[in-house]
């Protein structure tokens, strides 16, 4: 069953624009939460994560994430878009039990000059 | 400091042949996993080992089997190569589920 909805897999913002980038989880308990990033011909890298600790999370580069529970959604957010945004993001969870994690399919960024 | 390194970064195989993708991480974590990435499918799950000495199918293990050597090496091996096993694979570890994964660079392999 999929556990995370990435809405569209292709973004296009201009350079200076707001990021916003859908992630919604389907779960009765509230997971773990996680953004990564991955450049052309890398691994992913993380960007932040929710462990419950607070709704709002702080990543790396100026990202930021909102947990909300009514909403099951975690979406990711940058106030301004730089050229060295452009990668491709993913949204992952993993339970309260068991060592799995799941990810969406994934959403390519792009930043237009 | 290595992280998670795997070992070959590009491979092209003929279909039928067999050959083990190698995983070893310097972090002393206690689980390790295997995923594919294909285009438009994100990152599925094929093995993941949650300790050391234990090994778990995840979405998709048809064709593969795995390994735990030792608390830093999770190998994965293609007994009879197919076409449709042409992926890129990373392998990732972490602490605990309520931690971030670290991934390799990726293994690009190609069956013919």
């Amino acid at each position: 069953a999929q556990s995370v909805t990435q809405l569209g897999s292709h973004v296009s913002v201009s350079e200076g624009a707001l990021v916003l980038l859908r992630c919604n989880y389907s779960s009765s308990v509230p997971p773990y939460l996680f953004w990564y990033v991955q450049y052309p011909n890398q691994g992913l890298q993380l960007l932040l994560k929710y462990t419950s600790a607070a709704t709002l999370v702080k990543g790396i580069n100026g990202f930021e994430a909102e947990f909300k529970k009514s909403e099951t959604s975690f979406h990711l957010t940058k106030p301004s878009a730089h050229m060295s945004d452009a990668a491709e993001y993913f949204c992952a969870v993993s339970r309260l039990t068991g060592n799995q994690f799941y990810f969406g399919t994934g959403t390519s960024l792009t930043v237009i000059p | 400091n290595a992280g998670v390194t795997q070992t070959p970064k590009f491979q092209v195989l003929k279909t039928g042949q067999s050959m083990t993708l190698q995983c070893a991480q310097d972090m002393n974590h206690n689980s390790m996993y295997w995923y594919r990435q294909d285009p438009g499918m994100g990152l599925r799950l094929i093995y993941y080992s949650a300790s050391e000495g234990t090994t778990d199918k995840g979405e998709v293990p048809n064709g593969y089997n795995v390994s735990r050597l030792n608390k830093r090496e999770f190998s994965l091996r293609l007994e009879s190569a197919a076409p449709s096993q042409t992926s890129v694979y990373f392998c990732a570890s972490c602490w605990d589920r309520d931690q971030p994964q670290h991934f390799g660079d990726g293994t690009r392999l190609s069956i013919l």
